[in-house]
């Protein structure tokens, strides 16, 4: 089955500085990759998503990410981060279509951007 | 959370009772999910429909059950089988299944269960 990885529970960085989330994906074919945002008590908005050609991806809120296919990576980066930014962040892989192509999702890694 | 709705956001039960959780879209998507969140575990897929009077089984689906009479509408009762219903619940949908088509979620359903 198609699976990715969030390794960072918990990830804090300062109001203005650059942001990383990490995503690590395990696929047999082409990876299908996804980044959404939850803030408490909400459901999940989507970021972005990966299906193929540029490595670098631009999506909603100034967010961005960058597949890597040697590291098998798809890390979420942001340049200046703000307090807003602090919410639960998924990485999800699509399934197959023996699952109705849902999403598998990572763990989930929590954002905090202090002032 | 786009033009899906779950009612109610929170729920009580007492254990032993069946409770359904309603999802409703008006984006005319003929997939829909749901799916389960716990603390720490990311979100889990329990069933997933791709059409009318059609649904399947994901990953979790013991003690639940699903029906899908109407394109707009995918309810999840959470039955008396289900060992640990407390949870958050979310419901998703997308345009296609084969296309690479991201998922709208609605705002979900918070579950408690005494």
């Amino acid at each position: 089955a198609q699976s990715v990885a969030q390794p960072e529970d918990q990830v804090n960085v300062a109001e203005g500085n650059p942001l990383t989330v990490k995503c690590t994906y395990s696929v047999s074919g082409n990876p299908y990759l996804f980044w959404y945002v939850q803030y408490p008590n909400r459901g999940l908005q989507f970021l972005l998503k990966y299906i193929t050609g540029d490595n670098l991806v631009k999506g909603s809120y100034g967010f961005e990410a960058e597949f890597n296919k040697s590291q098998t990576s798809f890390h979420l980066k942001k340049p200046s981060a703000l307090v807003s930014d602090s919410a639960l962040y998924f990485c999800a892989v699509r399934d197959g279509g023996n699952s109705g192509y849902a999403l598998n999702f990572g763990k989930g890694t929590s954002l905090l951007v202090t002032p | 959370d786009g033009g899906i709705t779950q009612s109610p956001k929170y729920l009580f039960r007492k254990e032993g009772q069946n409770v359904t959780l309603s999802c409703e879209q008006n984006l005319n998507h003929d997939a829909m999910y749901w799916y389960r969140q716990d603390p720490g575990q990311g979100l889990r897929l329990i069933y997933y429909s791709q059409i009318v009077n059609d649904f399947q089984k994901g990953d979790i689906a013991e003690g639940y059950s699903v029906s899908r009479e109407k394109k707009e509408s995918f309810p999840l009762t959470v039955t008396s089988a289900q060992k640990n219903p407390t949870a958050f619940y979310l419901c998703a949908s997308s345009i296609a299944l084969a296309g690479i088509i991201e998922q709208y979620f609605g705002p979900g359903t918070r579950l408690t269960v005494t």
